[in-house]
């Protein structure tokens, strides 16, 4: 089955202490991507990554770094978090005509 | 530049239509999409029609575009509660060859008896 998996969930931290949301797909996709979604915006992309080594910055990217070391895997960093930073957040895998999205993390900063 | 607009609220009775209007502004986009997102969850693509399209129909969902107006919409017939979600619409843009999505805000749904 076509998946895209995010870890964990749900999280809640605190100003300032680094954390990583994992993303990962089964697909053989090259191209995936980093999404926030708040209240009257819609989606915002953060980053994204065309293949293996290959990031750039979406629309939205400060205060963020990723990774792409494998391709089935795309991690999200944020080495300082802060509550403006509270947000969900979806990983999304692309084929060429359709994006794939992960069920979303809910990280809360305090 | 690259904006999609929607209306952020949309109030039906069960059982009638609903109708949520988007508004894109890259003429470029090959293809518009709609998603559904429940509370609590994640993105479900619900339908998607080429830009060379003007209508295309699934069982209650029918979705028109004009491309003249870069106007989209997306009918529910026959609305039901479990279709009370949030819907989002995007336009694909290509580049460097794979599809980057641009999101409307989202139009939340409202269904009551």
């Amino acid at each position: 089955e076509a998946q895209v998996t995010q870890n964990p969930r749900y999280l809640i931290t605190v100003t300032g202490k680094k954390l990583t949301v994992t993303c990962s797909q089964n697909m053989n996709h090259e191209y995936m991507s980093w999404y926030r979604q708040d209240p009257g915006l819609g989606l915002r992309q953060i980053y994204y990554s065309m293949n293996v080594e290959v990031t750039d910055k979406g629309d939205v990217p400060e205060g963020y770094k990723v990774s792409r070391k494998e391709k089935r895997n795309f991690p999200l960093i944020l080495e300082s978090p802060s509550p403006n930073q509270t947000s969900l957040y979806f990983c999304a895998s692309s084929s060429r005509d359709r994006q794939y999205f992960g069920p979303g993390t809910r990280l809360t900063v305090t | 530049g690259e904006d999609v607009e929607q209306s952020l609220f949309l109030s039906v009775r069960e059982g009638d239509s609903s109708v949520i209007n988007c508004t894109y502004t890259d003429s470029s986009s090959t293809y518009l999409y709609w998603y559904k997102q429940e509370p609590g969850a994640g993105l479900q693509l619900l339908t998607y029609i080429f830009s060379n399209m003007d209508m295309k129909q699934d069982q209650r969902l029918t979705v028109l575009l004009n491309k003249k107006d870069k106007h989209l919409s997306l009918r529910i017939a026959d609305t039901q509660t479990g279709d009370s979600a949030i819907y989002f619409c995007a336009e694909v843009l290509f580049s460097g060859g794979y599809n980057k999505l641009i999101f409307g805000a989202g139009t939340r749904l409202a269904v009551h008896p």
